[in-house]
């Protein structure tokens, strides 16, 4: 079964702090990596995403570190705020195989930022 | 409001019952996927649409689901003779395939079987 593991589980930082949310992957048939953030009773809502052939890619707080060779990703969020505390995965979107065409999300990761 | 759509947002029904979802997705959006989502876990690949046909269906779908998407727009989900553990968020997401390829998800609708 294809797979993305997501670590850490729950994640509490400081106001003004960094937080680190890292994925795993085991195929290497996908070929898109999206971060989705979710609040409670609200559907996920993407975040930021990377192709396998970029490394990092940024947008405001929020950046992306992609390894290839390892099948790892990151999410960086910089200068973390209250009102970034909410749940966070990471997905694959499978280019062939059993997982083509769909999205396998990360267990997930709640983020409580602290004021 | 131009995103996707889910109806109802909450459906709570006797064990047993039958239950319908609607999703309407984004109006050019040729992709409709199905997840399921229970408490502190990821969604889970449950079917998906190009245009009308339906592609694939996951393992987790048993025969008494069934999705449709009749022309290619908007898409219904239904389980029939409902059980407890089919208590959770059910989330329908779009997307353009061949281009822009991100998924753009609903509000889910939170089903309790009682």
């Amino acid at each position: 079964q294809q797979q993305v593991k997501q670590s850490p589980q729950s994640l509490i930082v400081q106001k003004g702090g960094i937080s680190i949310i890292n994925c795993a992957y085991e195929n290497t048939a996908f070929d898109y990596f999206p971060w989705y953030q979710q609040f409670p009773g609200k559907g996920p809502a993407l975040l930021i995403a990377i192709r396998p052939d970029v490394s990092e890619k940024k947008e405001g707080r929020f950046t992306i570190s992609f390894n290839k060779s390892a099948k790892q990703f990151s999410l960086h969020i910089m200068d973390s705020q209250p009102g970034d505390s909410a749940t966070y995965f990471c997905a694959a979107l499978g280019s062939g195989g059993t997982s083509y065409g769909k999205l396998t999300f990360g267990q997930g990761t709640i983020l409580t930022v602290h004021p | 409001d131009t995103g996707v759509s889910q109806d109802p947002r909450h459906k709570i029904t006797k064990r047993g019952q039958n239950v319908t979802f609607r999703c309407d997705p984004i109006s050019e959006h040729n992709r409709l996927y199905w997840y399921r989502q229970t408490l502190g876990q990821g969604p889970e690949f449950l079917t998906y649409f190009q245009n009308e046909a339906q592609l694939e269906k996951s393992r987790l779908l048993s025969d008494r689901f069934s999705a449709e998407r009749p022309k290619g727009s908007f898409s219904t989900l239904e389980i029939q003779r409902t059980e407890q553990g089919d208590s959770a968020m059910y989330l329908c997401a779009s997307s353009l395939w061949g281009g822009n390829t991100e998924a753009f998800f609903g509000q889910g609708t939170r089903l309790t079987v009682v």
